[in-house]
């Protein structure tokens, strides 16, 4: 069973940059959702896809945005980059409809983005 | 909103020693808790996790009961380990609203082990 991966592994940007993050989630899973982890600090939910569509954000502003594709896999960009971007985005996926109680998120191993 | 407070850290032991972190957490509804483990330039690892009140959680030594009347899942080993080293994170997850799913989590607690 392959785990969640997800790639670049590092990327360093310029201040303004637009950039974009893949996720591919663990076989079978057909929910995503995506973190962000400033150092030092515990993750930050940023949104969450189901079967393709977005069915909840947390408090991020629209350049932030997101798809899932009929794979499930998915991709994370963040347009007009700014320096607080810095930080290791994290990817998760799980089995069944996104909330029931038996749920686990399994995490992928994160892109760490740099912003200058 | 929902929140969880963890311990201050770092926390440094001797190996063999007892661990406990603590993790009280603020949620409207009734949470689903989890113990999350970091290693060095790794993602996010669940360590364990409980769904209900009175639960207890347990995986590798590690065990956290779901106390409701305390708001309280804290993290406890008998005996550490070198290899325990890493960032523990608690957190949380609600169902329903906008935010379906969403883990929401504490700021961390650095663990080092020494020999």
């Amino acid at each position: 069973e392959t785990g969640v991966t997800q790639s670049p592994t590092h990327l360093i940007k310029t201040r303004g940059q637009q950039v974009t993050l893949r996720c591919s989630s663990q076989s079978g899973h057909n929910t995503v959702s995506w973190y962000q982890q400033a150092l030092g600090q515990g993750p930050q939910f940023i949104f969450q896809y189901y079967r393709e569509e977005e069915n909840g954000r947390g408090n991020f502003p629209p350049r932030f945005s997101g798809l899932q594709f009929p794979n499930y896999s998915s991709e994370l960009n963040v347009n007009a980059l700014e320096l607080d971007d810095s930080a290791l985005y994290l990817c998760a996926s799980s089995l069944g409809l996104a909330g029931t109680p038996g749920e686990t998120q399994y995490f992928g191993p994160g892109t760490r983005l740099l912003v200058l | 909103g929902d929140s969880v407070t963890q311990m201050e850290g770092p926390v440094t032991l001797s190996e063999e020693a007892c661990l406990t972190i603590n993790c009280t957490y603020t949620a409207t509804g009734y949470p689903s808790l989890f113990w999350y483990v970091q290693y060095p330039g790794e993602g996010l690892q669940l360590l364990l996790k409980a769904t209900k009140a009175d639960d207890k959680g347990s995986n590798k030594g590690f065990e956290a009961t779901y106390r409701k009347e305390t708001t309280s899942f804290h993290l406890e080993k008998g005996s550490v380990q070198v290899s325990d080293s890493a960032v523990y994170f608690c957190a949380l997850r609600t169902a329903g609203g906008t935010s379906y799913g969403k883990l929401t989590f504490g700021q961390g607690t650095i663990l080092t082990v020494h020999p």
